[in-house]
Formats: C-alpha cells, structure tokens, sequence
C-alpha cells in the first residue's frame, strides 16, 4: 500500500465550477499537510498547509484534513481556466521534512 | 529575491554517461532536498543535505547516484552511467531553517533529463 494515494484524474470541470480533490494516507503519524500546484514543465508551487484537522481556507482555496478517516482535500471555488495544473498532496513525514507527494490530480477548467 | 535555480534545465546523456544536475537554493536558505518525477508519477524524495553534512539519503538509489552540497557552491546531484531509466524530472527544493517537519520547501523548476 502506497503511503499517499490520490487519483491521478484526469478532472475536467466547466469554468466556475467547484472542484474536490481528495488525498488518504496510511500512517496516523502524519501531522503536516500541504497542497502544491504544479504547471506544465515547472516546478511545484505550495498552496496551502495544514496541521490538525479541520478546513483552512485561502481566497479562493479550502483545505480539509479529517485525521480519524486519514483524508485529505482540496476545494477550489468559482474555478479559473488559469486553475488548470496537476494539484499535488504532500505529507511531511518525519523530523527531517522530507515530503511524501501523491501522484498528483490533473485539473483541466474549461472556459 | 531570487528563488531556487537548477541548471541545465534540460540534459541529454547517452546510456553510460554521467549527469550533473546543479541547485543554487533561495538566499539564506542552507537545506537542500532533492527529489525525482518518473513520468506519470507523483514526486519521489532522494535526499536532503545541509552545507557540508547528508542529512537523510533513504530515497537514493544505492548504485551510481550521489549527492553534495559544498561549504560553498550549489549542491550536485550526480549519476554515473545513466541508464534509460534515469530519464525523469529532477527537482531541487530548499528551506531556510532545517526546522524539518513544518517549514516550507520551496521548488526549483526542475532539471528534465533525457538518457538515449
């Protein structure tokens, strides 16, 4: 069992839409959450990160983390075609900060 | 301020060549993450460093990969005798404090190494 499994997608959504992207994990260990958006051919760029569980919200972006059900999301509303990316979850999992990355979700918003 | 440089961006080695792959971290930044994109997978960690010191190397391949980070200069990643299976998009990433489970890593945009 992978450590972190999020459904690589592809999603596609109209413009305006809400999306839901969605991690789990294994180990209950974990206590650091975070969202990166990744564009084409670039390098990975945080969103948002999370220590307990419970929403934390950014403009447009929400982060929920449900520690008992070890799930993790990421809701984006009023979606932008500029949304359209690979969203990646990362866990930290220990005192060195290393980061386990799920596959990532492609997101496509269409205008 | 500038952000985290990686050069070459793009490398094309022969199978048994060797790659180098540089990381200049953010200013003021002195730890260092390395970690490998295989195509149609998520990021995989290699290694972290600070100056001088291999902090966490538990994501390194046992053969033909290592990793540096001098007293002065960026960090290397090197690959002896790249093999196809080499070809993947190699990022850099760096953090200011080595506080380690709750500090930020910022991402380069990646070296993409094609082997032929």
């Amino acid at each position: 069992q992978k450590e972190v499994e999020q459904d690589p997608g592809p999603l596609s959504v109209p413009e305006g839409a809400i999306v839901s992207l969605n991690c789990t994990y294994s180990n209950s260990a974990f206590q650091y959450f975070m969202w990166y958006r990744q564009y084409s051919r670039k390098g990975p760029e945080l969103l948002m990160y999370t220590y307990s569980s419970g929403n934390k919200e950014d403009g447009r972006f929400t982060a929920q983390v449900d520690k008992s059900s070890k799930y993790i999301s990421l809701f984006i509303r009023d979606s932008q075609p500029s949304d359209s990316a690979t969203y990646l979850c990362a866990i930290s999992s220990s005192n060195t900060g290393k980061l386990i990355f799920g596959q990532g979700t492609t997101l496509q918003v269409k205008p | 301020n500038a952000g985290v440089m990686q050069n070459p961006r793009h490398l094309v080695r022969r199978r048994g060549q060797e790659a180098r792959l540089r990381c200049s971290p953010m200013k003021g930044h002195s730890h260092v993450y390395w970690y490998r994109q295989l195509p149609e997978e998520g990021l995989k960690f290699m290694v972290y460093l600070q100056k001088e010191n291999i902090i966490d190397e538990s994501g390194m391949p046992k053969e033909r990969f290592s990793a540096e980070f001098p007293k002065e200069g960026p960090s290397i990643l090197r690959i002896q005798q790249v093999v196809r299976g080499d070809s993947a998009a190699y990022f850099c990433a760096s953090s200011p404090l080595g506080r380690g489970i709750d500090e930020t890593q910022y991402f380069g945009p990646g070296t993409r190494l094609l082997v032929l």
